[in-house]
């Protein structure tokens, strides 16, 4: 079993849409988790991080379930833009280890 | 300099050949950070360094790879006797701090063992 799982879609959403991912992480002792973006052939960068409490940046919310090891991701209202593939990270003792990644296509 | 710096972007090697993938990491960066990924696989952590103490070398896969570090700034991934399976996307990446810290990626060394 992979340490932090994802779909790996590919999610092909209209604009204007409302998309979730999720992600599931295996070791309870993770300490943080993050949501990074990566677009084709270019290097991940941070999207948000993610906190217990929840937390949102513009049209981006996060929220992270403890109790089932559980992460997610919402985009509002999608753009042309956002089309890149997401990638759930946790962060165990120091390293982050990354999720597959999952990707999503927004059509006009 | 303003990012991550990785060198070569490209290699080209034959099988047995040994490799050396070089890591600028941005300045003041205490801590560095060694991933492979394959296409359409998130990046897999292989090594990560903490000033010139590598902290955790749990991902490197087999003896043939090593890292270093050894004045804490740049850092060298050696890959011995390279295979074919060894072909794929080598990124680096440095944080101030610890990976509580946004860690910033390098545009990675592309290698292909033929």
């Amino acid at each position: 079993r992979k340490e932090v799982e994802q779909d790996p879609g590919p999610f092909n959403v209209p604009e204007g849409a409302t998309v979730a991912f999720n992600c599931t992480y295996s070791n309870s002792a993770s300490q943080s988790f993050f949501w990074y973006r990566q677009d084709c052939r270019k290097e991940p960068k941070l999207l948000m991080s993610v906190y217990s409490s929840g937390n949102e940046d513009g049209r981006f919310t996060a929220q992270l379930n403890r109790a089932s090891q559980y992460i997610s991701l919402l985009i509002r209202d999608s753009k042309l833009s956002d089309s890149a593939t997401y990638l759930c990270v946790a962060n165990q003792g120091g390293k982050l280890i990354f999720g597959q990644g999952t990707e999503l296509s927004v059509k006009p | 300099g303003a990012g991550v710096s990785q060198s070569p972007r490209y290699k080209v090697t034959k099988r047995g050949q040994d490799v050396a993938l070089r890591c600028d990491p941005i300045s003041g960066h205490v801590s560095l950070y060694w991933y492979r990924q394959a296409l359409g696989q998130g990046p897999e952590f292989l090594t990560y360094f903490n000033y010139e103490a590598q902290q955790d070398k749990s991902g490197l896969p087999n003896d043939r790879f090593s890292a270093e570090r050894p004045e804490g700034s740049i850092s060298t991934l050696t890959i011995q006797r390279t295979e074919q399976r060894d072909s794929a996307m080598y990124r680096c990446a440095s944080s101030l701090a610890g990976a509580g810290n946004t860690i910033y990626f390098g545009e990675g060394s592309w290698l292909t063992v033929v």
